[in-house]
């Protein structure tokens, strides 16, 4: 079945240092979701990419899909505490629908 | 707005034994998709229905394990008999639409464990 790999599955950042999770399929994907997970929490949905080369930007937080609409990355500028927690990109071809293995952020006060 | 409501938050329980997780979705949401998170195996979907009807089950681990949705506000996912291996948070969610094009809504997750 689809597989949507995700490096790194940990990162380790101080405060204030940018970060990047990269999303790769070897499939070309229909469209890509981004989700959070807080420690303990659930995932709640950030962004949903659809068209080929897009970029979209929330604050911080910039997503893009790639020309090829086989990898996504997600780019976080100086982060912060509060984005600690473990981000998910996962596709939605067709009826299927495949979370990543997802990126571990922790920041270093 | 009241978001996806899972019951019960938590649940401990001896092997051999049968569990049963319900879900609330969102009023107006027409898909409902049953997720289970472990370390190993991260997020993994077990199954979705789309207007109360089953589309894909090609997740569900094996014949202990069987989900419902017999109306739009309620489903359950029930394991029969439940194994240690069974130990995970497991969540519900749902969207607007069919399938998961669009974006899911995520309860807070049972935690499940079985001695």
């Amino acid at each position: 079945g689809q597989q949507v790999m995700q490096i790194p599955q940990y990162q380790h950042v101080q405060e204030g240092e940018d970060f990047t999770t990269y999303c790769n399929s070897s499939t070309t994907l229909s469209n890509i979701q981004w989700y959070k997970q807080r420690p303990g929490g659930h995932p709640v949905f950030l962004i949903q990419l659809v068209k080929s080369g897009e970029v979209k930007k929330q604050k911080r937080l910039t997503f893009q899909f790639g020309e090829a609409k086989k990898n996504s990355s997600l780019h976080i500028t100086a982060t912060q505490t509060t984005d600690v927690g473990t981000y998910f990109c996962a596709d939605s071809t067709g009826n299927q629908f495949y979370f990543g293995t997802g990126t571990s952020l922790t920041v270093i006060p | 707005d009241a978001g996806v409501i899972q019951s019960p938050r938590h649940e401990v329980t001896e092997m051999g034994q049968e569990v049963t997780l319900r879900c609330k979705p969102i009023s107006g949401h027409n898909s409902l998709f049953w997720y289970r998170q472990t370390m190993m195996r991260g997020l993994e979907l077990l199954i979705y229905f789309n207007n109360n009807v089953p589309i894909d089950d090609s997740g569900m681990p094996e014949d202990r394990f069987s989900a419902k949705m017999p109306n739009a506000s309620f489903s359950t996912l029930k394991i029969q008999p439940s194994e240690p291996r069974d130990s995970a948070v497991y969540f519900c969610a749902s969207n607007a639409g069919m399938g998961a094009r669009q974006p899911q809504h995520f309860g807070d997750g049972t935690r499940l464990s079985i001695l």
